[in-house]
């Protein structure tokens, strides 16, 4: 089992719309998670962190639910710039040296069409 | 924003040819990485250094060799590489290297090897 998976999508929707992207993890013990987006060929750049209580950043809402190892992020009223992919990426958590990796999914591709 | 920088953006090089990408990082932090992002397919980790030391190979080819003089300069010296390594190499610094932290990505070098 892969240790985050990610819908690929593409989503299409159109400006105004919301959208929600789930991302599921394996490893229960994991501690740390972030949504990141990532232009076309750019690099990825930090969106939010996620914390347990749920956090939101303007039109942005991340979600954790540890009993079901997941996260998700809430876009409301789409803009035509949030048109990019959006990667989640998760802490493994645990001893030895692993400890400071973060494993990315694949990425969800967004597209807002006007 | 110029936190992370990678040289060069692009490169082209033949198989036999020897090359080496470089990464700063201006944020004072203690722990880089590379990784390699091919179409389709997550963000692979391939190197961890934490306070110049490195923690992690995650099972990379000898052809990559990492180098790190200092916490701020991060080397990856490339030889011999085959055609399946054309992809973007993306360098990444973090406050620490627990995994915790946000980690930040440079522009990332565009390889393409013939």
């Amino acid at each position: 089992r892969k240790e985050v998976e990610q819908d690929p999508g593409p989503f299409n929707v159109p400006e105004g719309a919301t959208v929600a992207f789930n991302c599921t993890y394996s490893n229960s013990a994991s501690q740390s998670f972030f949504w990141y987006r990532q232009d076309c060929r750019k690099e990825p750049k930090l969106l939010m962190s996620v914390y347990s209580s749920g956090n939101e950043d303007g039109r942005f809402t991340a979600q954790l639910n540890r009993a079901s190892q997941y996260i998700s992020l809430l876009i409301r009223d789409s803009k035509l710039s949030d048109s990019a992919t959006y990667l989640c990426a998760v802490n493994r958590g645990g001893r030895g040296s692993t400890l400071g990796r973060l494993y990315f999914g694949r990425g969800t591709q967004l597209t807002v069409w006007p | 924003e110029t936190g992370v920088t990678q040289t060069p953006r692009h490169l082209v090089m033949g198989m036999t040819n020897k090359k080496s990408l470089k990464c700063e990082q201006h944020l004072g932090h203690n722990a880089m990485y590379w990784y390699k992002q091919s179409a389709k397919k997550p963000l692979e980790l391939m190197f961890v250094y934490n306070f110049k030391e490195q923690t992690e190979n995650n099972s990379v080819p000898s052809r990559f060799s990492p180098e790190c003089p200092n916490s701020s300069h991060l080397f990856l010296h490339l030889h011999t590489l085959q055609p399946e390594d054309s992809a973007l190499y993306l360098c990444a610094s973090s406050p620490t290297g627990t995994g915790v932290d946000t980690q930040y990505f440079g522009p990332g070098t565009r390889l393409t090897v013939l």
